[in-house]
């Protein structure tokens, strides 16, 4: 049973351009959420986090925005530029919530290609 | 330079061997983690340790064992009982503060002959 869930694989999109990644899950203690870049064969990076008190979180070209209602995230990159192209990987945690015990949850990730 | 270490980076193994993977970290992280990734999969946790000495399993333990002894160091071994070791396994860690942001090491690729 998949608590988090990136339904789109892979994403293409021009340079420029807006790219927008997108998460849902389903677990509604889940209170933390972050969003990390990873390229082949190197550990995942750090990108941006959001917790549940807010609906917007913004640095630099990337924006997550928060859904609660619809147990839904996304991710906003503008623009996008060619060192973009990685998989991204959405992530939750139910840290605040106290249900949990420090551990994130992974979506599978899904493949932005931006195209020069 | 303060970060997470992870050796070797490519690791070949023979059927029915053990094998030890090293995760070191010198952020003064009290919570270290190893997870597992295969082609279009997430990560998934293998195990993780919240304090020195203590560790719990985590959604595919089994045929994994690890051990905290230092706080800077989670080593990870493949036994021979895991059924499909081959695969890119990352550690992380974290402060276990308010915003719970685990910090990974380049990764072990590990493949069975």
């Amino acid at each position: 049973d998949q608590q988090v869930k990136q339904n789109s694989p892979s994403l293409s999109v021009q340079e420029g351009r807006i790219s927008i990644l997108n998460c849902d899950y389903t677990n509604s203690m889940f209170d933390y959420f972050l969003w990390y870049k990873k390229y082949p064969a190197e550990g995942p990076t750090f990108l941006i986090s959001i917790s549940s008190i807010k609906d917007k979180n913004e640095d630099g070209r990337f924006t997550v925005f928060l859904n609660k209602s619809a147990k839904h995230l996304s991710l906003h990159i503008v623009p996008s530029q060619p060192g973009d192209s990685a998989v991204y990987f959405c992530a939750a945690s139910d840290f605040f919530s106290g249900a949990g015990s420090y551990q994130l949850t992974f979506g599978k990730g899904t493949k932005l290609s931006v195209i020069p | 330079d303060g970060g997470i270490t992870q050796s070797p980076k490519y690791l070949f193994r023979k059927e029915g061997q053990n094998v030890t993977l090293s995760c070191e970290q010198n952020l003064n992280h009290d919570a270290m983690y190893w997870y597992r990734q295969d082609p279009g999969q997430g990560l998934r946790l293998i195990y993780y340790s919240q304090i020195v000495n203590d560790f719990q399993k985590g959604d595919i333990a089994e045929g994994y064992s690890v051990s905290r002894e230092k706080k800077e160091s989670f080593p990870l071994t493949v036994t021979s009982a895991q059924k499909n070791p081959t695969a890119f396994y990352l550690c992380a860690s974290s402060m276990m503060t308010a915003t719970d942001t685990q910090y990974f090491g380049p990764g072990t690729r590990l493949t069975v002959l």
